[in-house]
């Protein structure tokens, strides 16, 4: 019931631009997206609802295809703030549960 | 607006002893989540309240772990005996209301059992 994220590791130079898969085995009501830096908490990106949406907070947007009961984060013009790892988050119902996680190295 | 407040923040026990995690979430957030976070994982749920009223506790090995949320606002996680796999950071989360609700984090307790 865990999501799976692709890819499990990326490393881009600062500028370069990212995907990051999210898929689930169950029908979903909402992905949520975090980044978490090392030796600190989860940080709340941003949440899709069902209907396909897109949306976008700066460079970082995702979208939701509800069918696939698939997400993905994309993100542009990586800056060195951007490395950390990456959670999907899925609700189904009362339960959620965080995808396996992407780490991201951005380097100069 | 404070954030949600956790204690401790480090606690080292040996197997077989009993402890427990403290959490106070945002003023006003209906919703409580604890999470287990070993590491190089994602967080796992291990069970979410809603008000005081227990949501989602399927992960939570209920032979050794407990929680409870009185009146609806603070909550505590207890782990009695520890075992050394349960040495992990405990994330506690609020939101406003379940269901598609943006959650904010503790800091966690890391949690070492020797």
């Amino acid at each position: 019931q865990q999501p799976v994220q692709s890819p499990q590791a990326v490393i881009l130079r600062e500028g370069e631009d990212a995907v990051i898969n999210c898929s689930s085995s169950k029908a979903l009501y909402s992905v949520h997206w975090y980044r978490q830096k090392h030796g600190e908490a989860p940080v709340f990106l941003m949440i899709l609802l069902k209907g396909g949406e897109q949306k976008g907070h700066d460079k970082i947007s995702a979208s939701f295809n509800e069918k696939k009961q698939q997400s993905s984060l994309y993100l542009t013009a990586s800056q060195l703030s951007y490395s950390g790892t990456y959670f999907c988050g899925t609700e189904n119902g009362n339960q959620f549960y965080f995808g396996t996680g992407t780490s991201l190295t951005v380097i100069p | 607006e404070a954030g949600v407040a956790q204690s401790p923040r480090y606690k080292i026990i040996e197997k077989r002893q009993s402890v427990a995690f403290w959490c106070n979430p945002i003023s006003g957030h209906a919703t409580l989540y604890w999470y287990q976070q070993i590491l190089g994982q994602g967080p796992k749920l291990l069970i979410q309240f809603q008000n005081n009223g227990v949501v989602d506790d399927s992960q939570l090995p209920k032979d050794r772990f407990s929680a409870e949320r009185l009146k609806g606002v603070d909550s505590t996680l207890k782990i009695q005996p520890a075992k050394l796999e349960d040495s992990a950071v405990y994330l506690c989360a609020s939101s406003l209301n379940s269901g598609a609700g943006i959650q904010y984090f503790g800091a966690g307790t890391r949690l070492s059992v020797l």
